[in-house]
């Protein structure tokens, strides 16, 4: 089957920096993505991966390990405003459909 | 802003009631997904349609029907609503069908059931 697992929720504190983890187990790969949802507001997205590699914006950093089925989003400089859920999600094969991962909730504190 | 316009923005209906509703693709859009999130729970994906016809399908139920009309715009019909079927409804859209990029959502209609 298709599987994509993120941990349920992390805390980070103001200021610091924050990694989430996401891995999956797809039939096929064309790209990973990384959104950010504000509770009860749209996904926004954030970054794409295709090629193994870190890809850097701004705070905002994304991995990708298509060997290990492995991508993390890391987080620096945190802020309250970052308090959100984060999903990873991938395209596989089937149809150019996106796998979504149940998403990781970031509770940042003072 | 995405582009991406949906409505209602909130809808509050009975069991067993119809609904519909509306999603407008970004300018130049030719493919629309339908997902649905319930409280605190992940996307689950619905229905794809790439210009006027469906082109994939996932956890849609019987009771629920969408279709995408030649102007592009896209309708979400949930007949014989059960309470388990509220959450939020969002549409997103992308250009193309083989479009590797991402996806653009809207703001979603939160649909409550009483």
């Amino acid at each position: 089957g298709q599987n994509i697992d993120q941990p349920t929720e992390m805390t980070a504190t103001e200021g610091a920096i924050v990694q989430i983890n996401c891995t999956y187990q797809t039939s096929g790969f064309n790209g990973l993505f990384w959104y950010q949802q504000h509770a009860g507001e749209a996904p926004t997205f954030l970054s794409y991966n295709v090629l193994d590699g870190l890809e850097e914006k701004g705070r905002f950093s994304s991995f990708l390990s298509r060997s290990k089925g492995y991508s993390y989003l890391l987080l620096k400089e945190l802020q309250m405003k970052d308090s959100a859920s984060y999903l990873c999600a991938v395209r596989g094969d089937s149809n150019y459909q996106l796998i979504w991962g149940a998403g990781t909730k970031l509770i940042i504190k003072p | 802003d995405s582009g991406v316009t949906q409505t209602p923005k909130h809808l509050i209906t009975a069991t067993g009631q119809r609904v519909t509703l509306r999603c407008s693709p970004r300018s130049g859009d030719l493919s629309v997904y339908w997902y649905q999130q319930s409280l605190d729970q992940g996307l689950q994906f619905l229905i794809q349609y790439y210009n006027g016809e469906e082109r994939a399908k996932g956890n849609i139920l019987e009771r629920f029907s969408a279709q995408q009309f030649p102007d592009l715009h896209s309708e979400l019909n949930l007949s014989s609503l059960e309470l388990g079927d509220s959450a939020l409804y969002f549409c997103a859209s992308s250009v193309a069908l083989d479009y590797y990029g991402e996806l653009f959502f809207g703001e979603g209609s939160r649909l409550t059931v009483l």
